[in-house]
């Protein structure tokens, strides 16, 4: 199993670029989620699938966009790149039922210029 | 709403001592602590994860402990390494889709 995986793992974007991160996972998990980690704080939530065909936003989900393709994927969008967007994200994912253990993946780290 | 806090931010210790890493939050209803560990540059690595009706869990050097009376989580490792450097992150589930993540504790174990 190679869990949760992310594509890319670094890019550069100039301020007003879209790109979409990728993620997917192969553990046959119901829920999934997209966070963003900057320097001192801790992970902070974007948005959430809990199922496939269904997305809820997070705690800072302003300029971000959304895809539950399917079980498996689930993409975030930047429609138009802020330098605030530069950060690392994270996509996991877990089992919607107790004791909600999250999976994590590898990383994507971008920066706006 | 839910707050966790890891203190300290960082801390350096010789090799081969025990530690003790904090997490604390503010609302005791919440369904799991879950520890984490993050090296540099790389994603997160679950630790242990510790139910609400739980008091702790082991593995290997590894311990962690739960009171959600006082709103407390532990992580305490044995016969500390240099493999054990990296940042510790605690994360307390509130509720199906929500977890809270701490800042994190970067811990150094000089040789």
């Amino acid at each position: 199993n190679a869990g949760v995986t992310q594509t890319p793992k670094f890019q550069v974007l100039k301020t007003g670029q879209s790109m979409t991160l990728q993620c997917a996972q192969d553990m046959n998990h119901n829920s999934m989620y997209w966070y963003r980690q900057d320097p001192g704080m801790g992970l902070r939530l974007i948005y959430y699938s809990a199922s496939e065909g269904t997305t809820d936003k997070g705690e800072v989900p302003n300029g971000y966009n959304v895809s539950r393709l399917n079980k498996r994927e689930f993409s975030l969008r930047l429609e138009s790149a802020a330098p605030s967007q530069t950060s690392v994200y994270f996509c996991a994912s877990t089992e919607p039922r107790f004791p909600y253990e999250q999976y994590f993946g590898p990383g994507t780290r971008l920066t706006v210029t | 709403k839910q707050e966790v806090t890891q203190i300290p931010a960082a801390l350096s210790v010789p090799e081969g001592e025990n530690l003790v890493l904090n997490c604390s939050f503010t609302d005791s209803a919440i369904y799991n602590l879950q520890w984490f560990r993050q090296d540099p540059g790389k994603g997160l690595t679950s630790l242990l994860l510790i139910q609400s009706s739980q008091r702790e869990q082991t593995s290997g050097r590894l311990n962690a402990s739960l009171d959600k009376s006082s709103g407390r989580s532990t992580l305490y490792i044995a016969a500390s390494q240099p493999g054990d450097s990296a940042t510790y992150l605690c994360a307390a589930n509130t509720g199906g889709f929500k977890t809270i993540f701490g800042a994190g504790t970067r811990l150094f174990v000089k040789a």
